[in-house]
């Protein structure tokens, strides 16, 4: 079974610097990963997805890489910002078969400190 | 485009009693699918529907129903709420596609209900 592991926890940086999301899968055979953000009481919107041969994706200050043979993605926040305090999570849809949705990460609670 | 909706967005029932929770995609979309999320467990699949007349079991179904109404809309029926039942409730409608990468599944969510179950 598929299984998604995401460190920290939570973490709470000051305003302006950089930071690093660890997410790790269990299993490579992936169709993709998909990087969601979640602010309190919300839904969830996407923010990177990486196909399984590719190495990462960017958007604007975010940056997603994937190295799908150790199992391990991380997201990287450049410049962070208040407005980045979230949880973020980490999904990957499995290609091996069976049930046909994504295996989620318990997310990394964010919180930027003016 | 409204991307998927999400109706009721809260709910309170009292054990036993009947709901059914309804999502619609506007993105023609073939496939949909039912999440619950609770703390400390993250977001787990209930049920999904590849296409419009078919159904399948998520890693969580005992407790639910779902029917495809049509491509755009997918429900969730909950025939006699148990306070196990208490979680957030989120439809998501995923694109398929193909890049010269392979083929790839984005998944784009509603924005929930939240259910209690007393």
């Amino acid at each position: 079974k598929q299984e998604v592991t995401q460190i920290p926890a939570a973490l709470s940086v000051p305003e302006g610097e950089n930071l690093v999301l660890n997410c790790s899968f269990t299993d490579s055979a992936i169709y993709n990963l998909q990087w969601f953000r979640q602010d309190p009481g919300k839904g969830l919107t996407s923010l990177l997805l990486i196909q399984s041969s590719q190495r990462e994706q960017t958007s604007g200050r975010l940056n997603a890489s994937l190295d799908k043979s150790s199992g391990r993605s991380t997201l990287y926040i450049a410049a962070s910002q208040p407005g980045d305090s979230a949880t973020y999570l980490c999904a990957v849809l499995y290609s091996g078969g069976g049930a046909d949705g994504l295996t989620f990460g318990k997310g990394t609670h964010l919180i930027i400190q003016p | 485009n409204a991307g998927v909706t999400q109706t009721p967005k809260f709910q309170v029932l009292k054990t036993g009693q009947s709901m059914t929770l309804q999502c619609a995609q506007d993105m023609n979309h073939n496939s949909m699918y039912w999440y619950r999320q609770d703390p400390g467990m993250g977001l787990r699949l209930i049920y999904y529907s590849a296409s419009e007349g078919t159904t399948d079991k998520g890693e969580v179904p005992n407790g639910y129903n779902v029917s495809r109404l049509n491509k755009r809309e997918f429900s969730l029926r909950l025939e006699s709420a148990a306070p196990s039942q208490t979680s957030v409730y989120f439809c998501a409608s995923p694109k398929w596609g193909t890049s010269g990468e392979g083929t790839y599944n984005e998944q784009f969510f509603g924005p929930g209900t939240r259910l209690t179950v007393l």
